[in-house]
């Protein structure tokens, strides 16, 4: 029943190696946000999206792309991954048009980079 | 810029007792959206409560309360009768100028509520 599921939820890549990770939504929501958590940081936004065939870029977007192939999926892909983004990355949803409204979070993915 | 600011590191308090944890925050818009989450141990991030700039009336929702003092620009959480499973970190938002739904978020507060 959960309204946004990631996959997968831990990930160990290897340095230059691709990674594309997952998010789907079943809230109909247009909006949709990758986040970074790092102790120290809290939450940083790398790219979001507006609706399908829409992608916006957050506040660290280097070395992160995106995709946004229909309503309900949403990927973060690292073309050359690096040891620096090892982390927990999150997806969220919320909004059913540009206004503010709460978003609503995936599990998370454990990322490491080796 | 805009910000968000949460001064308390970690609070620690005994279950069934009332925590108020602080939140200031910067910006320049007239009308704006505030929130509050929950991050349990299991890493889950969950929405609790929101405030709209424009109500005077504090929002509540269940056990969480919220005082607004925009003069101030302070969004205080309030947990009545805590609970053991309300031992998480609380992160404050708020909605970032521009309408575009984005959120800039504080760096959270840890609550640990003992038996």
């Amino acid at each position: 029943e959960a309204a946004v599921t990631q996959s997968p939820r831990n990930k160990v890549a290897v340095t230059g190696g691709k990674v594309t990770l997952s998010c789907n939504q079943t809230n109909n929501h247009n909006n949709m946000y990758w986040y970074r958590q790092d102790t120290g940081h809290g939450l940083r936004l790398i790219h979001y999206s507006y609706g399908a065939g829409s992608t916006e870029k957050g506040d660290i977007p280097d070395g992160y792309k995106a995709s946004r192939p229909s309503q309900e999926n949403f990927s973060l892909i690292l073309e050359l991954a690096t040891p620096s983004q090892t982390s927990v990355y999150f997806c969220a949803s919320g909004g059913r048009d540009k206004n503010y409204a709460e978003q609503f979070f995936g599990p998370g993915t454990r990322l490491t980079v080796l | 810029a805009q910000k968000v600011t949460q001064t308390q590191t970690s609070i620690s308090v005994m279950e069934k007792t009332t925590v108020t944890m602080d939140c200031v925050y910067e910006t320049r818009d007239s009308s704006y959206f505030l929130f509050w989450y929950k991050q349990t141990a299991s890493g889950e991030i969950v929405f609790l409560i929101r405030q709209d700039s424009y109500k005077k009336e504090n929002a509540t929702e269940g056990h969480y309360s919220l005082n607004f003092q925009k003069p101030k620009s302070s969004i205080g959480l309030i947990i009545t009768a805590t609970q053991i499973e309300d031992s998480a970190v609380y992160f404050c938002a708020m909605s970032r100028t521009g309408n575009t739904g984005k959120l800039i978020f504080g760096l959270g507060t840890t609550l640990q509520v003992q038996p």
